[in-house]
């Protein structure tokens, strides 16, 4: 079975430019997850969904990010405009929603630069 | 404030020995604690989990011990092993599936043969 699928894998842009990251969460997982991971913060979360409606979107740092899941089986994390502290590993993970606690699977991540 | 910390950074420990990796968290709603696992350029994969309700999860060389009066539990890995080493990160949750994960920041492993 495919896992969670990212891209793209590496992004290098200049400050002030419109980034898209791209999530596609593994077949019949209907909770997906942003996470963000610097050295400073660790992992941290920064919105998910649960049957495509955003649950908890307390993460998100700034008015600049924005995070749609037009369907189940894909999601988009946007930074608009960029800046250089956006720099990180963000990932994307899935598990499917209610019952027994299953844990999430997550994606290889998007390394972005922004310069 | 910090709900789930991993007070070692880092972890040294020779090929064939008990590896022990710590975690502490603050939140008493948290039921569901997890350990990932993640190597350089790749995203974290779930090793092993344990509910509230039990206080040990043993699979094959991995064993995870909960103690909830100390808010505390542990990884054990016997024995460890050179393909061991990579960054073990704790992580917990308060609810059922599809709810948010706090993630501790890791404890980098290192296992010498």
């Amino acid at each position: 079975d495919a896992g969670v699928i990212q891209s793209p894998r590496h992004e290098v842009t200049e400050m002030g430019q419109e980034v898209t990251l791209r999530c596609k969460p593994i077949s019949g997982h209907n909770s997906l997850f942003w996470y963000r991971q610097t050295m400073m913060r660790g992992l941290e979360l920064l919105i998910y969904f649960n049957n495509n409606v955003p649950i908890d979107d307390s993460g998100m740092p700034e008015d600049r990010f924005s995070a749609k899941m037009p369907n189940a089986s894909f999601s988009t994390l946007k930074i608009q405009p960029s800046e250089p502290r956006d720099s990180a590993v963000y990932f994307c993970a899935s598990s499917p929603t209610g019952g027994i606690f299953q844990p999430q699977h997550f994606g290889d991540g998007t390394r972005l630069s922004i310069l | 404030d910090q709900q789930v910390k991993q007070n070692s950074p880092s972890l040294s420990v020779q090929e064939g020995r008990i590896s022990i990796l710590n975690c502490d968290y603050t939140n008493s709603m948290f039921d569901y604690f997890l350990w990932y696992k993640k190597y350089p350029a790749e995203g974290p994969t779930f090793l092993i989990s344990i509910s509230s309700i039990k206080d040990k999860n043993e699979d094959g060389r991995f064993t995870v011990f909960l103690n909830k009066s100390a808010k505390h539990l542990s990884l054990h890995i016997v024995p460890s092993q050179p393909g061991d080493s990579a960054v073990y990160f704790c992580a917990a949750s308060a609810g059922q599936a599809g709810t948010a994960l706090i993630f501790g920041k890791g404890t980098t492993l290192s296992v010498s043969s």
